[in-house]
């Protein structure tokens, strides 16, 4: 069966910290790979995904990148991370087959101080 | 454009009663939908889909949902609730043959009240 894993499962960074969040899936092959980032009592909001590696597309204009470099392994970076990059930041996969299904990982909460 | 709506960011029920947390969409593409579960500081867990077979889906945890194309609705039900339900709930869709495009509403937080 497939797995995905995200980790750190939290993190307390500066104002002008780098970030780096790491997701892989297990079980599976060219999956499409997918960041959102879930702002307190809000939805999600898609970041980036990607269909293959080193393909990347960005959702939303910010300080965040995203890079994967493996099949199965999916980045979330940033040089410097701002207050407003606190949230809880959901890694998810769907099977290439049939993309329009998706399954979450158990998910990052960043705290930006 | 393709969206989901969630009515009601809020709902309680007492321990024991009808769950009904609504969804409708819009589009004039027959979509996929979805509901999912979160607890807190937890991901996304899929309660049930529906993909063009049956109009009424049953998922984990006793849930269900019944597609209407004639309401745009996928509502989400459960006959008696329980506290361990008390979660937020996202309904979403996607649509065949669009890529990555897959739409979150913006989530119904249950309570459940002994």
């Amino acid at each position: 069966s497939q797995t995905i894993h995200q980790w750190p499962a939290t993190l307390v960074q500066p104002v002008g910290s780098p970030l780096s969040l790491e997701c892989t899936v297990e079980g599976t092959s060219n999956p499409n790979l997918y960041w959102y980032r879930q702002a307190a009592g809000r939805g999600l909001q898609l970041l980036f995904y990607s269909v293959g590696i080193g393909q990347i597309s960005s959702e939303v204009p910010q300080n965040l990148s995203a890079s994967r470099p493996q099949d199965r392994q999916f980045i979330l970076s940033s040089k410097k991370l701002l207050l407003s990059d606190s949230g809880f930041y959901l890694c998810a996969w769907s099977p290439r087959e049939y993309s329009y299904e998706q399954y979450f990982g158990p998910g990052t909460r960043l705290t930006v101080t | 454009a393709q969206s989901v709506t969630q009515l009601g960011s809020h709902v309680s029920v007492s321990e024991g009663a009808l769950v009904l947390l609504r969804c409708n969409y819009s589009s004039s593409v027959p979509p996929y939908l979805f509901w999912y579960v979160q607890y807190p500081n937890q991901g996304l867990q899929l309660l049930l889909k529906y993909t063009s077979a049956a109009t009424l889906v049953k998922g984990i945890n006793g849930f269900e949902a019944e597609f209407k194309k004639s309401e745009t609705s996928f509502h989400l039900t459960k006959p008696s609730a329980h506290m361990s339900d008390a979660a937020e709930y996202f309904c979403a869709v996607s649509y065949p043959n669009t890529g990555n495009q897959f739409y979150f509403g913006t989530g119904t937080s249950l309570t459940v009240i002994p």
